[in-house]
């Protein structure tokens, strides 16, 4: 039972334009929420994060949406450049579980010249 | 800092042979995590340890797997005997709260 999904394996765009990345979850008790960066032959990197209080949280290209109602939330870059090619993992993690982290399969974002 | 340390980065070798991956993670970390990264299952906790004691193990796949983490600078992942379905990059990651730090992985190919 995977409580965290990411259902787009890939996802390609164009150069400047805006990179939408999309994760749902079904635990109701998760309220930590993050998104890790993956280039090849390296490990995940942290990239941004948001808690359940909050709707929406912005690092400069990134932007973070959560709907809690919707059990979802996704990450926004605007705007793209090729240097963000890797796959990003969504995680999320409950109240009270020592920082342990569900994570997505994760989506290969390739975003062409 | 030299952030999360893992060894080896590749690792070959036999069905039913012994694999020892090694992991230390940050100075003044509290929390230790071993995942383990496959195109099916994508990334997979597999155990992690909270000031040296293992917390939660259930994500070990069964008794061929077994971790370790005899001190706050150290830990080991093994499989014995390995087999070719083992065959994933293993991930060591270390935190103080939320935000962890990956090493770079370890790819076992059990052939």
């Amino acid at each position: 039972d995977q409580q965290v999904k990411q259902n787009s394996p890939s996802l390609s765009v164009q150069e400047g334009r805006i990179s939408i990345l999309n994760c749902d979850y079904t635990n109701s008790m998760f309220d930590y929420f993050l998104w890790y960066k993956k280039y090849p032959a390296e490990g995940p990197t942290f990239l941004i994060s948001i808690s359940s209080i909050k709707d929406k949280n912005e690092d400069g290209r990134f932007t973070v949406f959560l709907n809690k109602s919707a059990k979802h939330l996704s990450l926004h870059i605007v705007p793209s450049q090729p240097g963000d090619s890797a796959v990003y993992f969504c995680a999320a993690t409950p109240r009270g579980s020592n920082y342990k982290l569900t994570f997505g399969k994760g989506t290969l974002l390739t975003v062409n010249p | 800092d030299a952030g999360v340390i893992q060894s080896p980065r590749h690792e070959v070798t036999e069905m039913g042979q012994e694999v020892t991956l090694r992991c230390k993670p940050i100075s003044g970390h509290n929390s230790l995590f071993w995942y383990r990264q496959t195109m099916m299952r994508g990334l997979e906790l597999l155990i992690y340890f909270n000031n040296n004691v293992p917390i939660d193990d259930s994500g070990m796949p069964e008794d061929r797997f077994s971790a370790k983490m005899p001190n706050a600078s150290f830990s080991t992942l093994k499989i014995q005997p390995s087999e070719p379905r083992d065959s994933a990059v293993y991930f060591c990651a270390s935190s103080m709260g939320y935000g962890y730090t990956f090493g770079s992985g370890t790819r076992l190919t059990v052939v």
